[in-house]
Parts: C-alpha cells; sequence; structure tokens
C-alpha cells in the first residue's frame, strides 16, 4: 500500500510557542490531504481538507487562524499549531489520497503534549 | 454520508477467523464501505473496501449484503497482532470526508 509519513512523530513543546507538523506521501503523490486530532480515548475527529495550491477546508469549530495549513506540493502537507496552548494537547494524524484511487492512506500520527 | 453501526466489542480465538459486522442500512448507492483498523498510539490502517461485490485481499474479505444495508469483514486466521480498534465507514470516494465512529474493539485470544 501507498506510505504517508509524519514527522516528528511525538513533540513536547511550552505554552504559547509554535509547532510544525509534517505529512508526506512517499511513494505517490496526493492532490488532496486530510488532517485529524484524536483525543485519549475519543476516536478520529477531521480538522481540515487540504487541497494542493489552494486553500484548506476547515470542519465547523476548528480555528483556521489557530490552525494553519499548507499544501505547498503533491508530496507534502503541513499543519502549524499557533500558540499552543495545554488544550490543544492531542494525536494529530494526516491522511493523503493517492491519485485515481479511492482509497485515502493514513500517516503514523504526531503526539503533541503543550505544556 | 450515511452512519454505520458496530459492536463495541468482540474476541476471537488466534488462528480462528474474526467476522466483524457492520450496519450501514441508509447507505447510498454510490457510496463505497471503507474498512480501517487501528492499532494502539498508531495511524488508521487501510484493510479493504468496497462499492456492491465481495472483495478480498491479502489482508481480508468483505462481504457486503446485496442489499447493501451490512457488511463483514472478514479476517480469515486472526493473530495476536490484529488485537485492533476496526472502523467501518462509509463514503463517496476518497476524497470525501471520512467519519470515524468509535468502531469495534477486537481481541484476540491466545
Amino acid at each position: 500500500g501507498a506510505v504517508v509519513s509524519q514527522h516528528p512523530s511525538r513533540v513536547i513543546c511550552k505554552s504559547g510557542t509554535s509547532v510544525k507538523i509534517e505529512c508526506r506521501s512517499l511513494d505517490f503523490q496526493a492532490t488532496t490531504m486530510f488532517w485529524y486530532r484524536q483525543f485519549p480515548k475519543q476516536s478520529l475527529m477531521l480538522m481540515a481538507t487540504s487541497n494542493e495550491g489552494s486553500k484548506a477546508t476547515y470542519e465547523q469549530g476548528v480555528e483556521k487562524d489557530k490552525f494553519l495549513i499548507n499544501h505547498a506540493s503533491l508530496t507534502l502537507s503541513t499543519l502549524t499549531v499557533t500558540s499552543a496552548h495545554p488544550e490543544d494537547s492531542s494525536f494529530y494524524i494526516c491522511s493523503a489520497r493517492a491519485l485515481q484511487k479511492e482509497t485515502q492512506y493514513f500517516g503514523p500520527g504526531t503526539r503533541l503534549l503543550v505544556l | 454520508d450515511a452512519k454505520t453501526t458496530q459492536p463495541p466489542s468482540m474476541d476471537c480465538a488466534e488462528g480462528r477467523a474474526a467476522n466483524l459486522p457492520c450496519n450501514h442500512s441508509t447507505i447510498s448507492g454510490n457510496e463505497y464501505v471503507y474498512w480501517y483498523r487501528q492499532i494502539h498510539s498508531q495511524g488508521p490502517q487501510y484493510i479493504i473496501h468496497g462499492l456492491k461485490n465481495n472483495e478480498t485481499n491479502e489482508m481480508a474479505s468483505l462481504i457486503i449484503t446485496e442489499d447493501r444495508k451490512s457488511s463483514t469483514l472478514i479476517l480469515p486466521h486472526a493473530t495476536l497482532r490484529d488485537t485492533a480498534v476496526y472502523y467501518c465507514i462509509v463514503a463517496t470516494g476518497a476524497n470525501s470526508k471520512l467519519t470515524f465512529g468509535k468502531g469495534i474493539t477486537l481481541s484476540v485470544r491466545p
């Protein structure tokens, strides 16, 4: 299957700082990438849909100015959590859709802890 | 997208087949049935998907009823590494949103 990577896998930061998470499709091109968030013992919740070369579409209740998404190429999307606070601590997961495929493939996730 | 209903949990013995049910009675004609699984602290792993016909790959088989209102994921020979939360999702395609429910927790016992 297609491979999606995320970096970093784990990050700890101080409250008020910004954190950037990268999502890469390693062996395929992805016109669309998705960002999810998962709190402990809960299911994945979609945050935003990222299309290459255009602005991301955010789900209701997700602050676009806080969670900045950039999809600059067909293999890379980034999520920046700006001015992170402890309540932003979560497991962030991206997925990517391969061109001409009906399947989304997920990255391994990034665990963010804000102190 | 249509919603799905799954039992909260089930278990099976190692080496035996695991049959995971899913109800999607409001599925539309253009919606696929997708199955993913999530092993603790990892991203979801794609297993299989189908539209109308039964599907099989190296991981599992997907049996979709003729009316498409339910489906069953079959892991033919479950191993301890198959212990995970399994999500049944219906969606119109890869560009559509995948709405994750609570899934079914499969526990494979030795």
